[in-house]
């Protein structure tokens, strides 16, 4: 069963402009949620958790229950935010479930 | 603390040959994980252990792939035979402790070509 997922392989913007990457996750009882990010070549960053509320580099992640999203957002992007971001999910027991990510790339 | 540390960082090997890639895990933390990356496939988790004991190796993909953790501060993956098709960056990671809210930790990976 596909735990998470996030719809757009591919996400482009203009610097500047608003960004949102979407994840809608599948699983019952209380996960938690995780968005890594990877730049080009690099191993994957943890860049927040739900359970921190947290701003990190400018994105903000609000989990929604009732719609089980988990959507990353930032109001302004800047070129250095072009990575991969893969949504997570942990669940009972050590599992730890990946989307199969998206490239956002921001366009000068 | 150094982080998740993995080599090498880049293997290149003739199909048919053995590759072992290492792994080793930032000290205290109670899980490790293996994972492959391609564009094709995206992150796939192969095996996870807790306290160094296999739990979940149902995401490796054949007999030709085999994971080790010896002890808690070192875990191997190994292909044999190798072949095209495993060429992928390999990413080890860990976890303070077990499930909940502790976030994996990756290594810098292991591009592995197959020629």
């Amino acid at each position: 069963a596909q735990r998470v997922t996030q719809p757009e392989k591919l996400l482009s913007v203009f610097k500047g402009a608003p960004v949102e990457l979407k994840c809608n996750y599948s699983y019952s009882g209380s996960p938690e949620l995780f968005w890594y990010v990877q730049y080009s070549r690099q191993r994957l960053q943890l860049l927040l958790r739900h359970i921190s509320r947290e701003s990190i580099k400018g994105f903000t992640a609000d989990l929604n229950k009732g719609e089980t999203s988990f959507h990353l957002k930032k109001p302004f992007a800047q070129e250095e935010d072009s990575a991969m971001y893969y949504c997570a999910l942990s669940g009972r027991g050590n599992q730890f479930y990946f989307g199969t990510g998206t490239s956002l790339t921001v366009i000068p | 603390d150094a982080g998740v540390i993995q080599s090498p960082r880049h293997e290149v090997t003739e199909m048919g040959q053995e590759v072992t890639l290492r792994c080793k895990p930032i000290s205290g933390h109670n899980s490790l994980f293996w994972y492959r990356q391609t564009m094709m496939r995206g992150l796939e988790l192969l095996i996870y252990f807790n306290n160094n004991v296999p739990i979940d190796d149902s995401g490796m993909p054949e007999d030709r792939f085999s994971a080790k953790m010896p002890n808690a501060s070192f875990s191997t993956l190994k292909i044999q035979p190798s072949e095209p098709r495993d060429s992928a960056v390999y990413f080890c990671a860990s976890r303070p402790r077990i499930g909940g809210l502790s976030p994996l930790h990756f290594g810098n990976g292991t591009r592995l070509t197959v020629t």
